[in-house]
């Protein structure tokens, strides 16, 4: 069984900038959710897809958009890049939606915004 | 809303020294409750977990038990090791609910 990867594992962009990051989920899991940590602080909930469907959203703006495609594979995109945008970003997946799965969490991207 | 508050770090403790690292939370429905340790450079791992009142998670070592009372889950080992030394997050999440809120972390390191 493998686990969640994520790619790039680090990457620098400049403000105004659109980026794509990558995650794979564990085999047989049909549930991603992305976070955003920021330095010295916590995972926030950014959003979460079922089944190629946007199943719930955290307070981030619409320049943070995603895609679950079949076979496991689902894309973080944010666009007109801030600074604040800076920081570590995680994919997690699960066999569904909700509390009672639990969620298997990749490595992550670093995202650095100059 | 829902929230978690943890135990300001950083937290340093000698080896084979008693762990606890404070968390309570708030939450408008009924959470299943999570510790997390994330090790320098990696992602998070589920450490233990609860789904209802009275209920302890374990494991390496760790443990932690529901309290609707308190509204705690604290986390305890008897004994740390080197090895443990990593940040610690306590998270929530409600059985109906797809976003998980965690706390801000707290960073353990345990020296030989």
């Amino acid at each position: 069984e493998t686990g969640v990867t994520q790619s790039p594992t680090h990457l620098i962009k400049t403000r105004g900038q659109q980026v794509t990051l990558r995650c794979s989920s564990q085999s047989g899991h049909n549930t991603v959710s992305w976070y955003q940590q920021a330095l010295g602080q916590g995972p926030q909930f950014i959003f979460q897809y079922y089944r190629e469907e946007e199943n719930g959203r955290g307070n981030f703006p619409p320049r943070f958009s995603g895609l679950q495609f079949p076979k496991y594979s689902s894309e973080l995109n944010v666009n007109a890049l801030e600074l604040d945008d800076s920081a570590l970003y995680l994919c997690a997946s699960s066999y569904g939606t909700g509390g009672g799965y639990e969620q298997y969490f990749g490595p992550g991207t670093r995202l650095t915004v100059t | 809303g829902n929230s978690v508050t943890q135990m300001e770090g950083p937290v340093t403790l000698s080896e084979e020294a008693f762990l606890t690292i404070n968390c309570t939370y708030t939450a408008t429905g009924y959470p299943s409750l999570f510790w997390y340790v994330q090790y320098p450079g990696e992602g998070l791992q589920l450490l233990l977990k609860a789904t209802k009142a009275d209920d302890k998670g374990s494991n390496k070592g760790f443990e932690a038990t529901y309290r609707k009372e308190t509204t705690s889950f604290h986390l305890e080992k008897g004994s740390v090791q080197v090895s443990d030394s990593a940040v610690y997050f306590c998270a929530l999440i409600l059985y109906n609910n797809n976003d998980m809120r965690f706390g801000a972390g707290t960073r353990l390191t345990v020296k030989p």
